[in-house]
């Protein structure tokens, strides 16, 4: 059974620091993995996605790293900024399924000024 | 181009009551999810339809139903409410079942409080 860990489950930095979050699965037969955003009692925002065969997604000062045969990702942000303050999700669509997405618990990034 | 919406924004219900939750996928899409984002549970997929058909559940009980309409909106429908139903519902579409495509798009949700 897939399962899907983040941690830390919260993180708090100054502004300006780089990042980096952290995803591990624990099937390494997926299809894509994908990162996303989720703003306080609001939906999720998809920021990237890596299909199984690639190994790096980066979109502006977000990139996001796949090792498929340890297990892991990793988001990384550069230079944030107190707009990055929110929930970043990890999700893996496992390669037998078409329809579902496993998604971590988060981690809850809070961007001090 | 609108994206996935979903109606109403807030709910509150009395426990043993019924909840319709409604979604509209995005034009073109033929696929919506539905999950629930339970407070200390993360996120957990409920229900997938595609093209009319209930194609796959996630661990839910049978009062957790819904369906798809032929312009592809979607309602989900929670019988018997209870306490522990309180939660943040997604609804997600998708442009089919290619794989290669099947990109979620997610909606702001609709926030279910059981009293």
């Amino acid at each position: 059974k897939q399962e899907v860990t983040q941690i830390p489950a919260a993180l708090s930095v100054p502004e300006g620091e780089n990042l980096v979050l952290n995803c591990s699965f624990t099937d390494s037969a997926i299809y894509n993995l994908q990162w996303f955003r989720q703003d306080p009692g609001k939906g999720l925002t998809s920021l990237l996605l890596i299909q199984s065969s690639q190994r790096e997604q980066t979109s502006g000062r977000l990139n996001a790293s796949l090792d498929k045969s340890s297990g892991r990702s990793t988001l990384y942000i550069a230079a944030s900024q107190p707009g990055d303050s929110a929930t970043y999700l990890c999700a893996v669509r496992p390669s037998s399924s078409a329809s579902k997405i496993i998604f971590g618990s988060g981690t809850r990034l809070s961007i001090r000024p | 181009e609108a994206g996935v919406t979903q109606s109403p924004t807030h709910l509150i219900k009395t426990r043993g009551q019924q909840a319709t939750l409604r979604c509209s996928p995005i034009s073109g899409h033929t696929s919506v999810y539905w999950y629930q984002q339970a407070l200390g549970l993360g996120l957990q997929f409920l229900l997938w339809y595609d093209e009319g058909e209930e194609r796959n559940r996630g661990n839910f009980p049978p009062r957790f139903s819904g369906r798809q309409f032929p312009n592809y909106s979607s309602e989900l429908n929670v019988n018997a409410l209870e306490l522990e139903d309180s939660a943040l519902y997604l609804c997600a579409s998708s442009a089919g079942q290619t794989l290669a495509k099947n990109i979620q798009y997610f909606g702001a949700g609709t926030r279910l409080s059981v009293l």
